[in-house]
Parts: C-alpha cells; sequence; structure tokens
C-alpha cells in the first residue's frame, strides 16, 4: 500500500465550479499535512498546510481527519489559473529529522 | 535572495554511465533533500543531507549518492544509469535552524535527466 495515495484525475471542471480532492496516508505516525501545487514542468511549491481544526486561505479550504488518515482539499469558484497537479504531502518526524512524503498527485483541469 | 539553483536543467546520458547533479539551497537554508520524480508521479524521497551528513535515506539503492559541502550545498551522484532513472530530480532546501520544521520545502527547478 502506498503511503500516500491520492486519485491522479484529471478533474475536468467549468470555470466557477467547485472541486475537491481526497488524500488516505498509511502511517499513523504522520505530524503534519500539506498540499503542494505543482505546474506542468515547473517545481512543487506550498500550496498550504492542513490543520485538524481545518483552515481556510480565500478559495482554498483544507481539512485533516487524524481517525480517517484522511486529507482534504476544497477549492471553490474555480479559475483558469487554477490549473495544476495537486500534491497532498505528508510530513513523519524520524530520528533523522523530517520526511516529506509525496502522492502522486491529482491533476485539475480549469475550462472555460 | 536566491531561491534554490540546481544544475543541469537538462542532461542526456547513456546506460552504464554516471551522473552528478548540483545544488545550491536558498540563502540561510542548511538542510537539502533530494527528490525523483518520474512523469506522471509525484517526488519519491532519494535522501536528505544536514550538516554534511545523509540523515534520512529513502527506498533507492547504493547506485544513488550525495554529498553536502561545508557551505551547504549538495550533489547526487548516480552510478551504473539504467534507463529507469530517467525523470526530473529535484533538490529542496529547509532550515533547521529556523526552529520546528512548517514542512515547507523550497525547491530548484530541476534537473531533467534522459538516459537512452
Amino acid at each position: 500500500r502506498k503511503e500516500v495515495e491520492q486519485d491522479p484525475g484529471p478533474f475536468n471542471v467549468p470555470e466557477g465550479a467547485t472541486v475537491a480532492f481526497n488524500c488516505t496516508y498509511s502511517n499513523s505516525a504522520s505530524q503534519s499535512f500539506f498540499w503542494y501545487r505543482q505546474d506542468c514542468r515547473k517545481e512543487p511549491k506550498l500550496l498550504m498546510s492542513v490543520y485538524s481544526s481545518g483552515n481556510e486561505d480565500g478559495r482554498f479550504t483544507a481539512q485533516l481527519n487524524r481517525a480517517s488518515q484522511y486529507i482534504s482539499l476544497l477549492i471553490r469558484d474555480s479559475k483558469l489559473s487554477d490549473s495544476a497537479t495537486y500534491l497532498c504531502v505528508v510530513n513523519i518526524l524520524t530520528g533523522g529529522g523530517n520526511k516529506l512524503t509525496f502522492g502522486t498527485g491529482t491533476q485539475l483541469k480549469v475550462e472555460l | 535572495d536566491a531561491g534554490v539553483t540546481q544544475s543541469p536543467t537538462h542532461l542526456i546520458k547513456t546506460r552504464g554511465q554516471q551522473v552528478t547533479l548540483r545544488c545550491s539551497p536558498k540563502s540561510g537554508h542548511d538542510t537539502v533533500s533530494w527528490y525523483q520524480q518520474a512523469l506522471g508521479q509525484g517526488p519519491q524521497f532519494i535522501f536528505q543531507y544536514y550538516e554534511e551528513e545523509e540523515r534520512q535515506r529513502g527506498n533507492f539503492p547504493d547506485r544513488f549518492s550525495g554529498h553536502q559541502f561545508p557551505n551547504y550545498s549538495s550533489e547526487l551522484n548516480v552510478n551504473a544509469l539504467l534507463l529507469g532513472d530517467s525523470a526530473l530530480y529535484l533538490c529542496a532546501s529547509s532550515s533547521i535552524l529556523a526552529g520546528a520544521p512548517t514542512g515547507e520545502l523550497f525547491f530548484g527547478e530541476g534537473s531533467r535527466l534522459t538516459v537512452l
């Protein structure tokens, strides 16, 4: 079983739509959680951290359910510029330090 | 403020050859992690360097080795290249000195390796 699992998509949605991505992780020792965004042929960049209480940044809302080992990302009022791959990332603190494990990513295409 | 820089950006090698990729971390960062990203996949953790030592390692064979220099820059070496080593190799930097890691990694644009 993969440590971090995501639906690879692609999700094709019209501009203005609401879209939700889900992610599950297998290691219960995982300590912190993030969503990264990766544009085509570019490097990943941090989109937002994910907290148990849920957190919002403009049109983006992230949720964490530790009991179910489940993470979500909701994008409201999708824009063409939201088209990218969204990577679910889990941080596990080990004796050697922090190790970020990435999912395969979910591809989003926002269309006119 | 210079971000993470990697070189070369693109390179082509043949099976059995060796390759060295280089990375300079973001100013003020002391930790360098290397990732391999195959087409259509997420980045896979190779290893992490801090204080010139390999601190953690992912599930990669010994053909993958690295080094960190006193100025925090790093190299990734891959020996006996295989076709399956073709991928984007990403360097990411972070700072332990800044306190509890937030999980934010700053990535370079990557080195795209093609093995023929």
